[in-house]
């Protein structure tokens, strides 16, 4: 079992749409959550952290944390052609050195 | 992404050569991280800095690869004997002090013919 996974994809909405990509980690002691935009031929971007089980929003996007599940999401509210990416999932590991453990990244594409 | 810049931004080489890859990090950046990212695949874990020292090391593929950091600054990776499958991109990542978030460099494209 990978230590984060993430569904590859591509996952295609309709612009105006809610996209919802979805990630889950092995590791239960993991505190630290992050998702990051890599456009192609681009390095990974930061988009969200969270910490705590719940929901986290900054502007159109919301992160999504359940721990109990191991699992963490990203929805993207009206989703606009520009969102068009690669989104990376990446979980701090509970270990001494607390390495980001990165998922292979969902593909969106979001078309006009 | 925070100040991290890499150099060359493009590299082909011969297959056997050497090639050197350099990320230089904004002052006070104590932690720094090397990936290869292929193309079309993930980020691919290489090695990571605490200072000059490197804790873990256990990405590099093989004894080709090497990486050093001097300074608490600037880190170069090396690449002896190049191969085509060491083709990739290679990104730097430094997480601000204090903190866990990574910012990336903007990459090295290496292609070895």
């Amino acid at each position: 079992q990978k230590e984060v996974e993430q569904n590859s994809g591509p996952l295609s909405v309709p612009e105006g749409a809610i996209a919802s990509l979805n990630c889950t980690y092995s590791d239960r002691g993991s505190q630290s959550f992050f998702w990051y935009r890599q456009y192609s031929g681009k390095s990974p971007e930061l988009i969200m952290s969270i910490y705590s089980n719940g929901d986290k929003e900054d502007g159109r996007f919301t992160a999504q944390l359940n721990k109990a599940s191991q699992y963490v999401s990203l929805l993207i509210r009206d989703s606009q052609p520009s969102d068009s990416a690669t989104y990376l999932c990446a979980v701090v590991n509970a270990g001494n050195n607390r390495k980001l453990i990165w998922g292979l990244g969902t593909s969106l594409a979001v078309n006009p | 992404g925070a100040g991290v810049s890499q150099s060359p931004s493009n590299k082909v080489t011969e297959k056997g050569k050497d090639v050197e890859l350099r990320c230089d990090p904004i002052s006070g950046h104590t932690a720094l991280y090397w990936y290869r990212q292929r193309l079309g695949q993930g980020l691919e874990f290489l090695i990571y800095f605490q200072g000059n020292s490197a804790p873990d090391k256990s990405g590099l593929p093989s004894d080709r690869f090497s990486a050093e950091r001097t300074g608490e600054s600037v880190s170069t990776l090396t690449i002896q004997r190049t191969q085509q499958e060491d083709s990739a991109v290679y990104l730097c990542a430094c997480p601000t002090s204090g903190q866990e978030t990574q910012y990336f460099g903007p990459g090295t494209r290496l292609l070895v013919l």
